[in-house]
């Protein structure tokens, strides 16, 4: 079945370390997404890519940082330099290149917390 | 700027009532409005949208929305709510900020179901 793949679900870091999220899709989109969820806040973008490799910063890019070498994989790294990671990330496609009018598809998320 | 605001952070109906989910948005050109659902710990998963023409759109599981520009609103409607549906519904608008076009949400409503 085609779709998002985001792993791992859950995900405990350390204050001080980097870590990645994983998001693969097969659903042969241009462009990917990374967006950071907080209660009572939304969703809010942290990094956009339309085509393999180039990508921007959205909204909320500080402390975080991204790749794009292959056109089914957008991985995100939380740096140390985030300072308030613990959060619920989720990573979407699109299939036209940020278009107005193009539907998003989403992954399951990835929980991320702070120990 | 643009922005979208979903007045009703928390909902809660008895199973069987009708639902209307308010969502206003602030945009300057033609809107392009979606809604997504958002079952916990999960992704998001799109419900409906409207790009143009008629003002009323049918989506997935029995919901349908409608969009009146005098009042900047695309309020979702269903007649006869469903224990499954208590969820978390975000609306969307795709705009052109910052210099990309991408998904502003609103904060979400959250609804409760009542046997």
């Amino acid at each position: 079945d085609g779709g998002i793949t985001q792993s791992p679900k859950y995900l405990f870091r350390k204050e001080g370390q980097n870590v990645t999220l994983s998001c693969e899709q097969n659903l042969n989109h241009d462009a990917m997404y990374w967006y950071r969820q907080d209660p009572g806040q939304g969703l809010r973008l942290i990094y956009y890519s339309q085509i393999v490799n180039d990508f921007q910063k959205g909204d909320i890019a500080e402390g975080y940082s991204v790749s794009r070498e292959k056109k089914e994989s957008f991985p995100l790294t939380v740096t140390s330099a985030q300072k308030n990671p613990t959060a619920f990330y989720l990573c979407a496609s699109s299939f036209r290149t940020g278009a107005l009018n193009t539907e998003a598809f989403f992954g399951q998320g990835t929980r991320l917390t702070v120990v | 700027a643009q922005s979208v605001t979903q007045p009703d952070i928390h909902i809660t109906v008895s199973e069987g009532a009708s639902l209307e989910l308010r969502c206003n948005y602030s945009y300057g050109a033609t809107p392009y409005l979606f809604w997504y659902v958002q079952s916990p710990g999960q992704g998001l998963q799109l419900l409906l949208k409207y790009f143009s023409g008629d003002t009323l759109v049918q989506g997935i599981k029995g919901f349908e929305a409608e969009f009146k520009r005098s009042q900047s609103s695309f309020n979702l409607r269903k007649p006869s709510v469903h224990w499954s549906d208590a969820a978390e519904y975000f609306c969307a608008v795709g705009a052109y900020s910052g210099g990309y076009n991408k998904l502003i949400f609103g904060a979400g409503t959250r609804l409760a179901v009542h046997p």
